[in-house]
């Protein structure tokens, strides 16, 4: 079962690159998450996506980007890096409106120098 | 403007005896409040939950209890194992299945053999 899975897991940026970091699922689930824990922090939500084709702003989504084309895919997108989006990205998804457990990748490890 | 707030950053216990963690929450909103765990290099994965219509959830060795008139809530652990060694994160929401989850910072869980 692979679950949730981020890619990559270790990246270090230039101040001003872009990137995109990957989640995919394999679950069928229509509900996927962005979240970043920065130290010494709890997680705080970047975007969700309700299904393909819709996404939402979370707490902290300036900066990034999200598209959401099919239901197992779910890239984030950062555009113009910079050292405050150095953090841990966990991607997390759910199987519908009335669960709140959340199933997380294993984290992406992101540092803009 | 941290939500949830768990104010022990670490606890250690002997193996065998009880794992008490605490979350403190300030939203009176909050309706439905989960726990998670975290092991090094992994995503959290969900423990255990309880909505506000309840003062005590129980899952094998876990127990969750939640006291709303004090905005409190507490992760029981007993016995305690040394497998359970991981951060734990509170989290809380205005309803079950909420988008936006808010998460603690974490409370770093050592059991001793």
């Amino acid at each position: 079962n692979a679950g949730v899975t981020q890619t990559p897991k270790f990246r270090i940026l230039k101040i001003g690159q872009s990137m995109t970091l990957q989640c995919a699922q394999d679950m069928n689930h229509n509900y996927m998450y962005w979240y970043r824990q920065d130290p010494g922090m709890g997680l705080k939500l970047i975007y969700y996506s309700v299904g393909a084709g819709i996404t939402d702003k979370g707490e902290v989504p300036n900066g990034y980007n999200v598209s959401r084309s099919t239901t197992e895919d779910f890239p984030l997108r950062l555009e113009l890096a910079a050292p405050s989006q150095t953090s841990v990205y966990f991607c997390a998804s759910r199987s519908g409106a009335n669960t709140g457990e959340l199933f997380f990748g294993e984290g992406s490890r992101l540092t803009v120098l | 403007d941290q939500q949830v707030k768990q104010n022990s950053p670490s606890l250690s216990v002997q193996e065998g005896r009880i794992s008490i963690l605490n979350c403190d929450y300030t939203n009176s909103m909050f309706d439905y409040f989960l726990w998670y765990k975290k092991y090094p290099a992994e995503g959290p994965t969900f423990l255990i939950s309880i909505s506000s219509i309840k003062d005590k959830n129980e899952d094998g060795r876990f127990t969750v209890f939640l006291n709303k008139s004090a905005k409190h809530l507490s992760l029981h652990i007993v016995p305690s194992q040394p497998g359970d060694s991981a951060v734990y994160f509170c989290a809380a929401s205005v309803k079950t299945g909420a988008n936006n989850l808010f998460f603690g910072t974490g409370t770093r869980l050592t059991v001793i053999p």
